[in-house]
């Protein structure tokens, strides 16, 4: 079975500009998160979402937005690309809400994203 | 807040030798997760373990072993023997016990590991 895969690999953008990544959970798995991470750090978490709805957010500009499709495949949108937009861009998917917290998430390998 | 500390930036050893990655967190939470994940120069995170806050129980899979103490809030990680494949960055993670949360977990800033053979 096909992990969680991402696309484009590698973007390179200049500021000002609009950004799409796109990302395709694991088969049977409803819910996706979004990760940045800048070089040299861990993972920052952007957004979470469960059967097409926003279920959390974390502490990033309104200029970031994300949706999920009825395949439970997402997008993540960045308007007004910035300098510090420099980043891998992670998507993480899994299986279902249960109690919450301690869900096993399955990573894809990111969209490497440089902005000049 | 919750916070998650992970003090060394850089480990570097050499093949066979024993290293323990630190991990230190803060939370107000009774109930929470943690987890550590490895992160190979390919980028995804691979998961390697989860533990909630209530089982304090130390845990081995072959060469890797886990050290719980909540008394210090740590979660410590211990590879055995350590070979040149286990070079990676490893990032430590705190999730909270919180009913719709299935994705969102707060990282320490990871520990390169670096075998030399």
């Amino acid at each position: 079975d096909a992990g969680v895969t991402q696309s484009p690999t590698h973007l390179i953008k200049t500021r000002g500009q609009h950004v799409t990544l796109r990302c395709s959970p694991i088969s049977g798995h409803k819910s996706v998160s979004w990760y940045q991470q800048v070089l040299g750090q861990g993972p920052q978490f952007i957004f979470q979402y469960y059967e097409k709805e926003e279920r959390g957010r974390g502490n990033f500009p309104d200029r970031f937005s994300a949706r999920q499709f009825p395949n439970y495949s997402s997008e993540l949108n960045v308007n007004a690309l910035l300098l510090g937009d420099s980043a891998l861009y992670l998507c993480a998917s899994s299986a279902h809400q249960g109690a919450g917290g301690n869900e096993k998430l399955f990573f894809g390998s990111g969209t490497q994203l440089s902005v000049l | 807040a919750q916070k998650v500390t992970q003090a060394q930036t850089e480990i570097s050893v050499v093949e066979k030798e024993d290293v323990t990655l630190d991990c230190v967190y803060e939370t107000r939470d009774t109930t929470y997760y943690l987890f550590w994940y490895k992160q190979p120069p390919s980028g995804e995170l691979v998961f390697l373990i989860r533990r909630n806050s209530f089982d304090e129980q130390n845990e081995i899979s072959g060469r890797y072993s886990w050290n719980f103490q909540k008394s210090t809030s740590s979660f410590n990680f211990t590879i055995t023997a350590s070979q040149v494949v286990d070079s990676a960055v490893y990032f430590c993670a705190l999730s909270e016990a919180r009913r719709g949360n299935t994705g969102k977990l707060i990282f320490g800033q990871g520990t390169t590991l670096q075998v030399k053979p």
